[in-house]
């Protein structure tokens, strides 16, 4: 089946420290990319990665790191949480031009930074 | 820089109405047009997709109907029962391809 998989759902933390969501696709699509939804806010970009070794910021970069040493995967990693990035984060990836069918998103994993 | 409105925010009908949901967005250059289904604390679920040459697109009981020229696009759904509950959200892909850009929804409830 066709799917992106976020881990873990769910994520109780402290401020300060160090965590990584994992995100994997196993479609081989070239495009991922990270997003956090807040109430009323909606969904806003935090990276994306057209390729492997290649990311770029979103809309929400501060305080997040990526890489994308293969196709598959696309890790967020917090390196110092703090409460304000207490969110709901989903990984979304896509094939790119005329091969893009749209977007295909993963679960979500609910961060909880105390 | 593209924004996306959704109106209305919230909306409640009885079952077996038929209802429309409504997407604008201000730049034109769009890539194409997903909307996507979100019960309350998921994931999202793709609806349907419209390339930015098309006009419409149908799946089941849903019609999606994009102009890119006025940047609006509507989600008709005939028919509504109890299950449609849940928020309705309008992206638009840039051009660049680079990113999604949602709306904040419409949250829909449907009473039997």
């Amino acid at each position: 089946e066709a799917q992106v998989t976020q881990n873990p759902r769910y994520l109780i933390t402290v401020t300060g420290k160090k965590l990584t969501v994992t995100c994997s696709q196993n479609m081989n699509h070239e495009y991922m990319s990270w997003y956090r939804q807040d109430p009323g806010l909606g969904l806003r970009q935090i990276y994306y990665s057209m390729n492997v070794e290649v990311t770029d910021k979103g809309d929400v970069p501060e305080g997040y790191k990526v890489s994308r040493k293969e196709k598959r995967n696309f890790p967020l990693i917090l390196e110092s949480p703090s409460p304000n990035q207490t969110s709901l984060y989903f990984c979304a990836s896509s094939s790119l031009g005329y091969s893009n069918y749209g977007y295909t998103f993963g679960s979500g994993t609910r961060l909880t930074v105390v | 820089k593209q924004e996306v409105t959704q109106i209305p925010a919230a909306l409640s009908v009885p079952e077996g109405e038929n209802l429309v949901l409504n997407c604008s967005f201000t730049d034109s250059a769009i890539y194409n047009l997903q909307w996507f289904r979100q019960d309350p604390g998921k994931g999202l679920t793709s609806l349907l997709l419209i390339q930015s040459s098309q006009r419409e697109q149908t799946s089941g009981r849903l019609n999606a109907s994009l102009d890119k020229s006025s940047g609006r696009s509507t989600l008709y759904i005939a028919a509504s029962q109890p299950g449609d509950s849940a928020t309705y959200l309008c992206a638009v892909t840039n051009q660049a391809g680079t990113a999604l850009i949602f709306g904040k929804g419409t949250t829909l409830s449907v009473s039997s």
